[in-house]
């Protein structure tokens, strides 16, 4: 089954303590990215990947990593936590230059940040 | 930079027919989305709209007018279960910016 994976689900953590958010795809997609989702201001990107060790800041990339060591998996990265990152958090995976169909979203990561 | 509008909310009712509108304002496009997203859920892949015209898929269709930057969806035979938040998002080739989302509240 065609899936994109988040963990963890649910995390609630404390300022300034390092975190870490997997994403993996099983699709051999090219491009995936990182949204944050939060009311009022609807889903914004963070970081994108169109390849293997090829990342790029989106719309609203401060305070955040990722890395893209091999093509499954695109990590997010906090390494300061503060309670501004207090999100919901999305992964997206697509095979970059074909029709949009093939773009698909992880379950989500609701975070919390004390 | 993109702007993307779209209303917040609209009701209809059960079996009805719903328009929901998206204008976009981008330096860059190459294609605008629609999903659907239920409270707490991740976003739901609806249609991909590269050229202009209306693109139909079961109950739902959805338009795009690059000229315009405009777009709709088309929810026919309105049900219960379409009661969700829907996306409209522009993309960029490289990156993919959202609206707001309209939340469609369907009733009996």
């Amino acid at each position: 089954e065609a899936q994109v994976t988040q963990n963890p689900r649910y995390l609630i953590t404390v300022t300034g303590k390092k975190l870490t958010v997997t994403c993996s795809q099983n699709m051999n997609h090219e491009y995936m990215s990182w949204y944050r989702q939060d009311p009022g201001l609807g889903l914004r990107q963070i970081y994108y990947s169109m390849n293997v060790e090829v990342t790029d800041k989106g719309d609203v990339p401060e305070g955040y990593k990722v890395s893209r060591k091999e093509k499954r998996n695109f990590p997010l990265i906090l390494e300061s936590p503060s309670p501004n990152q207090t999100s919901l958090y999305f992964c997206a995976s697509r095979l970059q230059g074909t029709s949009g169909e093939t773009q698909y979203f992880g379950p989500g990561t609701r975070l919390l940040v004390l | 930079g993109q702007n993307i509008d779209q209303p917040t909310e609209m009701t209809a009712t059960e079996g009805a027919i719903v328009q929901i509108n998206c204008t976009y304002q981008t330096s860059g496009f190459n294609g605008l989305f629609w999903y659907q997203q239920h409270a707490g859920e991740a976003p739901t892949f609806l249609s991909y709209n590269v050229l202009d015209g209306l693109e139909e898929k079961g109950r739902f269709s959805s338009f795009l007018s690059r000229s315009k930057g405009y777009s709709y969806l088309l929810l026919k035979e309105l049900q219960m279960k379409d009661s969700a938040s829907y996306l409209c998002a522009v993309d960029g080739y490289s990156t993919l910016t959202f609206g707001k989302g309209t939340m469609l509240l369907v009733s009996p």
